[in-house]
């Protein structure tokens, strides 16, 4: 069974940092990329980043709101995967959802990880 | 970016009739590799999303035959017969075609 768990969230101040992290297991992690998508409170969904596999070099996108302030990384040798934010601004609100990437599409889910940005 | 315009809104069937959703693409979401990139998800209320439909006509893995994809191009629709109640919830479809990846704003299905 795939279990995507994710942790790491919580309040924090405007411009300070957080790392979230997601645990997965019950496939063979280091044969699919993996991405967030957050869902802010009472919206609908928005794809934050995604990481590729070691044969694609690691390859990373992130959504251009957050470029040049938060980071996705992947660790094959413990299955997690991570999303470092920085400069968390009001509008990073929402749950942060760990997704297993294949053909295009997010198969698998976790519950989600809920990060408050506020003063 | 690519704009998913989804219609309706919201709607409202009920139990045993077919619901239909629309899902616009401002760009042809035809790859260079020739798949097509659309997949379709639901959410139910208090859940997180799950996928129902891949590669815009694909049925994942468990997935009631109840619901279908079909599409090409940059018009896409979900169609979901036989409504039960475990129906209800958003679906929203969803785009890797083009970068960066973009989500429709959903479709709000009410049971009737």
């Amino acid at each position: 069974e795939v279990q995507l768990i994710e942790s790491g969230g919580g309040l924090v101040q405007p411009k300070g940092s957080l790392k979230l992290s997601c645990a997965a297991s019950g496939f063979d992690f280091n044969g699919y990329a993996m991405s967030w998508v957050r869902q802010a409170p009472g919206k609908g969904l928005e794809w934050v980043a995604s990481i590729s596999i070691k044969t694609q070099n690691y390859a990373t996108l992130h959504v251009d709101s957050v470029k040049e302030r938060f980071i996705i990384s992947r660790d094959d040798s413990q299955s997690m995967v991570y999303l470092h934010m920085n400069k968390l601004k009001t509008e990073d609100t929402a749950l942060y959802y760990c997704t297993v990437s294949a053909t295009g599409a997010f198969p698998y889910w976790g519950q989600g990880t809920l990060v408050t940005v506020s003063s | 970016d690519v704009v998913m315009t989804q219609t309706p809104v919201s709607l409202s069937v009920s139990l045993g009739n077919q619901a239909s959703i629309s899902c616009r693409s401002s760009q042809s979401l035809l790859h260079d590799d020739g798949n097509t990139y659309l997949s379709w998800y639901l959410q139910k209320p208090g859940q997180s999303p799950q996928l129902l439909i891949y590669l815009a006509s694909n049925r994942f893995s468990g997935v009631s035959n109840r619901f279908s994809g079909s599409g090409s191009g940059t018009d896409f629709t979900l169609k979901i017969s036989r409504l039960e109640s475990e129906d209800l919830g958003v679906y929203y479809c969803f785009q890797h075609t083009h970068l960066p990846l973009t989500f429709g704003s959903g479709t709000k299905l009410e049971i009737k």
